[in-house]
């Protein structure tokens, strides 16, 4: 267990519908992200969040909308996904954005499935 | 520009025999590397990270990793292959400036272990 929780593990949406990821972490850390990771591509950032405050948005498409409501929560919302949007979303925490030496420790993950 | 490049997409080695995962990186400056695991349907779990202290860094389950200046590389290494070790490996290399994300990934290395 790394100290970082995501609810639900497993999610298969259509594509109308609007569901949101959670993610928790317990390690009082002050910086949040949230990744995509498809098959055969790199990781991707998608957002980052320091002291609560988004910092990055990785040109990530409006029906991903993410929330940070404090430094121990994330949350992403979706709505009117499309097939493609099919992956897998890790939530990671670290200590603070931006530092070189800053290690990130990741969540378990949702699969999302769009249909 | 950072970037990181692992090597080969695959290798597979018999259990109880040594395994090297090839990284080499890109970097203006000194960066901190790290090496992350992917059991399957899991989240990544941190190996073991270098930050410019010894250039020999040792983690978590007898992995190992030298980080070579001169050859820009940062191999990650065990002497001993067990079955558990099957799993995809990233290479991760800090970046500075830009995206406070701060982390770009290889593509990964999907470890197979024969027994």
């Amino acid at each position: 267990e790394t100290g970082v929780t995501q609810t639900p593990r497993h999610l298969v949406m259509g594509m109308t519908n609007k569901k949101s990821l959670k993610c928790e972490q317990h390690l009082g850390h002050n910086a949040m992200y949230w990744y995509k990771q498809s098959a055969k591509k790199p990781l991707e950032l998608m957002f980052v969040y320091n002291f609560k405050e988004q910092t990055e948005n990785n040109s990530v498409p409006s029906r991903f909308s993410p929330e940070c409501p404090n430094s121990s929560h994330l949350f992403l919302h979706l709505h009117t996904l499309q097939p493609e949007d099919s992956a897998l979303y890790l939530c990671a925490s670290s200590q603070e954005a931006g530092a070189t030496t800053d290690t990130q420790y990741f969540g378990p993950g949702t699969r999302l499935t769009v249909l | 520009a950072q970037s990181v490049t692992q090597l080969d997409s695959h290798v597979s080695v018999s259990e109880g025999t040594p395994v090297l995962l090839r990284c080499n990186y890109s970097s203006s400056y000194s960066p901190s590397l790290f090496w992350y695991v992917q059991h399957p349907n899991k989240g990544l779990q941190l190996l073991l990270k270098y930050t410019s202290a010894a250039t020999l860094v040792k983690g978590i389950n007898g992995f190992e990793a030298e980080f070579k200046k001169s050859e820009t590389s940062f191999h990650l290494t065990k002497p001993s292959a067990h079955m558990s070790d099957a799993a995809e490996y990233f290479c991760v290399v800090t970046t500075k400036g830009g995206s406070q994300g701060n982390l770009i990934f290889g593509k990964g290395t999907k470890l197979s272990v024969k027994p």
